[in-house]
């Protein structure tokens, strides 16, 4: 069965501190790999996808991660987080394009100012 | 554009009470619909999930039920609240053409008392 694991449960940062959040899947086959971010009190929103292609993935507000298909692993990047990127980040995995969504347990930031 | 609509959003129950969450989608037809619920610590629990009227599947078995009696339509319900199904709902849609990128409502919160 697919599982997704995120490996660091509470993440603390200095403003303009680089940022990395592990993501890892266990899947052998085609993945379609998710980012979703909840800011406090709102709802889950979409950061970025990866389908096939560039590896490499830009998301919204200066994200992006990196798919690494031989570690199985889809990590989170920014270069320098700010106060306002605390939230909950959650990693997420389906089989190809009709599976379900299984998501990891999600990594809170918080961003010190 | 796809909009999603959930409500209530927060709901106090007592014990043993019914419940009713809905969920509707505008902007597309027949999408592939889900409940999950967020409790803190645990992540996104995939409860069910619906690809067309009437089709329902249960991830979890609890004492909760879906149903679809509408495309866009989804309902979550229980006849007898217990005190652990208190938490974060979410309703999300998706479609195969995109991916099943799944996007999210703004969640309901039931607290069981």
């Amino acid at each position: 069965a697919q599982s997704v694991s995120q490996h660091n449960h509470h993440v603390i940062l200095s403003e303009a501190a680089s940022l990395e959040l592990g993501c890892n899947y266990s899947y052998g086959g085609t993945v379609n790999l998710f980012w979703y971010v909840q800011y406090p009190g709102q709802h889950l929103q979409l950061l970025l996808k990866y389908f096939s292609g560039d590896p490499l993935v830009k998301g919204i507000k200066g994200f992006e991660a990196e798919f690494i298909k031989s570690k199985f692993s889809f990590n989170l990047r920014k270069p320098s987080v700010q106060w306002s990127d605390t939230a909950e980040y959650f990693c997420a995995v389906n089989a190809g394009s009709q599976g379900n969504l299984i998501f990891g347990k999600g990594t809170k930031l918080s961003v010190k100012p | 554009s796809q909009t999603i609509h959930q409500w209530p959003a927060t709901l106090v129950q007592p014990v043993g009470s019914p419940l009713s969450l809905e969920c509707t989608v505008e902007g597309t037809s027949n999408p592939n619909l889900y409940w999950y619920r967020q409790a803190a610590g645990r992540g996104l629990q995939l409860l069910f999930y619906s690809v067309g009227i009437g089709q329902i599947s249960s991830e979890v078995p609890q004492n909760l039920s879906a149903s679809r009696p509408q495309d866009r339509q989804f309902i979550l319900s229980s006849k007898k609240l217990l005190l652990s199904d208190s938490g974060f709902y979410l309703c999300a849609w998706s479609v195969w053409s995109s991916g099943n990128t799944i996007y999210f409502g703004e969640g309901s919160w039931l607290t069981v008392v």
